[in-house]
């Protein structure tokens, strides 16, 4: 099945130590998303890429940054995690951008990162 | 600023019971709306979108322009209905902006 996969589903790190969350998609999308859900929040949108082209959300935290190396991959890479981190963080690609008509954004699993 | 709010945290409904999930957003244009929908142990997934116009699953939500809300209802809940329901707004800035969701219980 074509599908938005997220590596790993847990991640454990001690606060101010580098991590790595992967997302990869077999759906040949455009547009990938990164979000960051905290407990009882909404999802909150950190950045997108259309393309190869970065679109970083205004009040997206410094510490937080991406890779797309190829239409299939991202990363989203937390420099220096503080405990204020720990959240659900949700992976999505469209086909399009919002407002192209192609814009319905399909999810990853999550991967819930905890910060000691 | 744009906003979408979701007022009940929480909606219990007995099986057969009528169903209405609100939504209210602040948008000066024209807005594109979507419910999303996470089952148990489920990703999020795309419900329905005002521009469709079409019942998924028996659901179906009207987009009041005046009352800038846009509820999703079912006439008869069903209990596999359980599930967190997000309502989501796109507008000038082409970003997909959530609720808070609502947790859909529906009792036997």
């Amino acid at each position: 099945d074509a599908m938005v996969i997220q590596n790993p589903r847990y991640q454990v790190t001690q606060f101010g130590k580098p991590v790595t969350l992967s997302c990869s998609q077999t759906l040949n999308h455009n547009v990938m998303y990164w979000y960051q859900q905290k407990s009882s929040q909404a999802p909150k949108l950190l950045f997108h890429y259309y393309d190869k082209d970065f679109n970083n959300e205004a009040d997206t935290p410094d510490n937080f940054q991406s890779r797309r190396p190829n239409t299939s991959f991202c990363f989203l890479d937390i420099r220096s995690p503080g405990l204020g981190d720990a959240a659900m963080d949700l992976c999505a690609t469209s086909r399009g951008p919002q407002g192209s008509g192609q814009e319905t954004q399909y999810f990853g699993p999550g991967t819930r990162l905890l910060v000691l | 600023a744009q906003r979408v709010t979701q007022p009940e945290k929480l909606l219990s409904v007995f099986k057969g019971a009528p169903v209405e999930l609100k939504c209210n957003y602040s948008y000066s244009g024209s807005p594109e709306l979507f419910w999303y929908v996470q089952y148990s142990r489920q990703r999020l997934q795309l419900l329905l979108r005002h521009i469709s116009r079409e019942s998924i699953k028996g659901f179906t939500a009207d987009l009041n322009k005046g009352e800038t809300s846009f509820h999703l209802k079912k006439p008869f809940a069903q209990e596999e209905d359980s599930a967190m329901y997000y309502c989501a707004l796109s507008g000038a800035t082409n970003k997909l902006i959530f609720g808070t969701g609502t947790l859909l219980a529906v009792q036997p």
